[in-house]
C-alpha cells in the first residue's frame, strides 16, 4: 500500500516564525502536492511538483514556497507564518500524469498564534 | 470561482435510508473522482469516472458521471454509521490531469 507520511500531526508556531511542513511517500510517485483544507472552503492547491527540483504553484501560493530535492520528499515552507495560515495542511502524491488517485497523508493541523 | 458545486453541504440521515449527493459544474472534466474523508485523516479515493453517462458500483455507493461530463452523483442505498464522512468530488481538466479542482464537500452523518 502507497503510505503518505506527514511530519506532524499537529504544530503550534508563533506569528513570524519559519514553519518546514515534511511529507513523505514511498512508492515511488512523480507528482507530489501541498493543499490546505478550511471549513467553508474545501482543499485548495498550494503547490505542487511533478519530478525532482521542478514545481508549480497551485491556486493559493503567496506566503508559501517548497522544496523538491527527492523523489520521495516535498517539503513545504511558510517564510513568516501568520494568523491566516492557521489550517490543515494535507499532502498528497499521485503516480504520474493520467487519471491517477491522490493518495494522501494525515494532515497537518497547524494553529499559529 | 468555484469550479465544483457540491450538494447538500450538509446531510444527516438515519440509518437503512437512502441519499444522494451531487456535484455540478459548468466546465467539463475529463475524469472525476469521489473521496471520503474521515475525521482527523485525509480524502481516501472511492471511485474514477472516466467517460459521459459511465455508472459505477461499489457495493451500496452508486456513482454516475453525467453524459456531458460536467456533472456526477453518488447514491448510497441503506447508509450505514459507518458510511459517516466528509464527501468530495475532485475533476481533472483535459491537459493537467494530475492536477486536481475539489468541491467543497457533503459532510455525511449516518446516526444509528
Amino acid at each position: 500500500d502507497v503510505k503518505v507520511t506527514q511530519s506532524s500531526r499537529y504544530l503550534v508556531k508563533r506569528t513570524g516564525e519559519k514553519v518546514f511542513l515534511e511529507c513523505v511517500q514511498d512508492m515511488d510517485h512523480e507528482n507530489m502536492f501541498w493543499y490546505r483544507q478550511d471549513p467553508g472552503l474545501g482543499l485548495r492547491l498550494i503547490y505542487f511538483s511533478y519530478d525532482v527540483k521542478m514545481k508549480e504553484k497551485g491556486d493559493i501560493p503567496e506566503g508559501y514556497s517548497v522544496s523538491r530535492e527527492k523523489k520521495e520528499r516535498f517539503s513545504l515552507i511558510l517564510e513568516s507564518a501568520s494568523t491566516n495560515q492557521t489550517s490543515m495542511y494535507l499532502c498528497a502524491s499521485s503516480l504520474s500524469q493520467g487519471f491517477d488517485e491522490q493518495y494522501f497523508g494525515p494532515g497537518t493541523r497547524l494553529t499559529v498564534t | 470561482t468555484q469550479l465544483l458545486e457540491q450538494s447538500p453541504q450538509f446531510l444527516s440521515i438515519q440509518e437503512g435510508e437512502n441519499l444522494t449527493v451531487y456535484c455540478n459544474s459548468s466546465s467539463v472534466f475529463s475524469s472525476l473522482q469521489w473521496y471520503r474523508q474521515e475525521p482527523g485523516e485525509g480524502p481516501v479515493l472511492l471511485v474514477t469516472v472516466v467517460t459521459g453517462g459511465e455508472v459505477k458500483k461499489l457495493k451500496r455507493l452508486t456513482f454516475q458521471f453525467g453524459d456531458a461530463r460536467k456533472d456526477s452523483s453518488l447514491h448510497i442505498t441503506a447508509a450505514q454509521p459507518g458510511d459517516t464522512g466528509l464527501y468530495l468530488c475532485a475533476g481533472a481538466r483535459g491537459g493537467s490531469n494530475y492536477k486536481l479542482t475539489f468541491g467543497k464537500g457533503t459532510l455525511l452523518t449516518v446516526n444509528p
